[in-house]
């Protein structure tokens, strides 16, 4: 199974500032593809965005974006303008080697967005 | 409609009683998904059913049963559970490999 590295715990960010979570992952494989979801204490997993290995443009999705880096293996979102509705977990799962429709979740990054 | 609906919202349960979460989706997804989620940690996959078939289960205890009734629902009966199997349930759909769409979870405790 892939690997997914969020080497961020905790972050903070300053209401309507741009903040970037990181994200790597290591694979061996030619396609895949990387989701983002955030989870807000009420405990729902929501869906953001997509990138797959053979887009030839960075995802955009509103307020967020992906700056997918495929030599570097990582694939950081940046979400513009943070909101105070922001703050949540977030979790970059890849999707398996070989195709398959199972998510494995990294231990993900906690979003604070201040006043 | 992108929502996915799981009833209750809360359970407390012994660990001899017999309960069933539900979840519901009405997207047209083909596949369904049971995951669990300790406090603090990422969540973790249990089952997933393709086309109201079983196609992977992660080794989980007996005491949890999943069931497929149509290509809508999605169950899990619990008995005789433990207290560590306290935790928060996410069900969760999608369109083949496509992104998967969570419901709000059941957070369970059990007693």
């Amino acid at each position: 199974a892939q690997k997914i590295t969020q080497t961020q715990p905790g972050m903070f960010v300053q209401e309507k500032e741009a903040v970037t979570l990181d994200c790597t992952y290591d694979t061996s494989d030619q396609s895949y593809g990387l989701f983002w979801y955030k989870q807000p204490s009420s405990g729902e997993m929501i869906f953001l965005i997509y990138q797959g290995s053979y887009d030839e443009q960075n995802a955009t999705e509103g307020r967020y974006s992906l700056n997918f880096q495929k030599a570097r293996k990582s694939a950081n979102l940046v979400i513009s303008a943070s909101q105070l509705g922001d703050s949540a977990m977030y979790f970059c799962p890849p999707t398996q080697p070989g195709g398959g429709n199972k998510l494995t979740f990294g231990t993900g990054t906690q979003l604070k967005v201040e006043l | 409609d992108t929502e996915v609906t799981q009833t209750p919202k809360h359970l407390v349960m012994g660990m001899t009683n017999k309960k069933s979460l539900k979840c519901e989706q009405h997207m047209g997804h083909r596949a369904m998904y049971w995951y669990k989620q300790k406090a603090k940690k990422p969540p973790e996959l249990m089952f997933v059913y393709s086309y109201e078939k079983l196609s992977i289960n992660e080794s989980v205890p007996s005491r949890f049963s999943p069931e497929c009734p149509n290509s809508s629902l999605l169950n899990l009966h619990l008995h005789a559970l433990q207290p560590e199997d306290s935790a928060l349930y996410l069900c969760a759909s999608s369109q083949a490999m496509d992104e998967q769409y969570f419901g709000p979870g059941t957070r369970l405790t059990v007693t």
